[in-house]
């Protein structure tokens, strides 16, 4: 079965300070991760994806995420944030027959 | 390219009622999916269509959810009658024949806000 734990409810952080969202996977087929972002009444929208390959995942925005194998975990990063990334983003693992489940997601609110 | 389209944006109803909730996939996605999202929650999969056949409904309140896909295109997803607690949010996403969310295209429409009263 596959699970994602995100720990942080809400992070809040200045304008151009950098941010970290923190997520925990728990897999037991292959992992392929996600990080989605869902701004107020708006669907769903894909930041990055990590199938294979590279552990350093580019996504949209300037944001970034790393998948690290030994700690369960595939953190989300951006080094400057702006008031525009105000939002929700969730965290998700693909189990098997292409079912997405996602974390409880983490509120990210810039302040001025 | 338009995206997936869904109604109402928003519906308010009584519990006990029943309601219906339409999408539209992306013209030529042959895969369907509707999530329940409640408030604090990430979103969880109720269904999933590829054409008008079910290919996963395990998480689907059988007893009171239901949701047809009959010609392989748009899609309803009915509740009756309707419970507090299915008080959320009812995201439809589509993705391409073949695809998923691991392939380009996978993607969300903007949701229905079910409030139960």
């Amino acid at each position: 079965a596959q699970s994602v734990t995100q720990l942080d409810s809400q992070v809040p952080v200045f304008e151009e300070a950098p941010v970290e969202l923190r997520c925990n996977y728990s897999s037991s087929v292959s992992v392929y991760l996600f990080w989605y972002v869902q701004y107020p009444n708006q669907g769903l929208q894909l930041l990055l994806k990590y199938l294979s390959g590279s552990t350093l995942v580019k996504g949209i925005n300037g944001f970034e995420a790393e998948f690290n194998k030994s700690q369960t975990s595939f953190h989300l990063r951006k080094p400057s944030v702006h008031i525009s990334d105000t939002a929700e983003y969730f965290c998700a693992v693909r189990g098997g027959g292409n079912k997405l489940t996602f974390g409880t997601g983490t509120q990210l609110k810039v302040e001025l | 390219e338009a995206g997936v389209a869904q109604s109402p944006r928003y519906k308010i109803i009584e519990k006990r009622q029943s309601v219906a909730f339409w999408c539209n996939p992306i013209s030529g996605h042959a895969t369907l999916y509707w999530y329940q999202q409640i408030l604090g929650q990430g979103p969880k999969l109720l269904i999933q269509f590829q054409n008008n056949g079910v290919v996963d409904d395990s998480q689907l309140p059988k007893d009171r959810f239901s949701a047809e896909r009959l010609k392989g295109v748009d899609s309803t997803l009915k509740i009756q009658p309707a419970k507090l607690e299915d008080s959320a949010v009812y995201l439809c996403a589509s993705s391409p024949p073949g695809g998923g969310p691991t392939k380009d295209g996978y993607t969300f429409g903007s949701g229905t806000r079910l409030t139960v009263v």
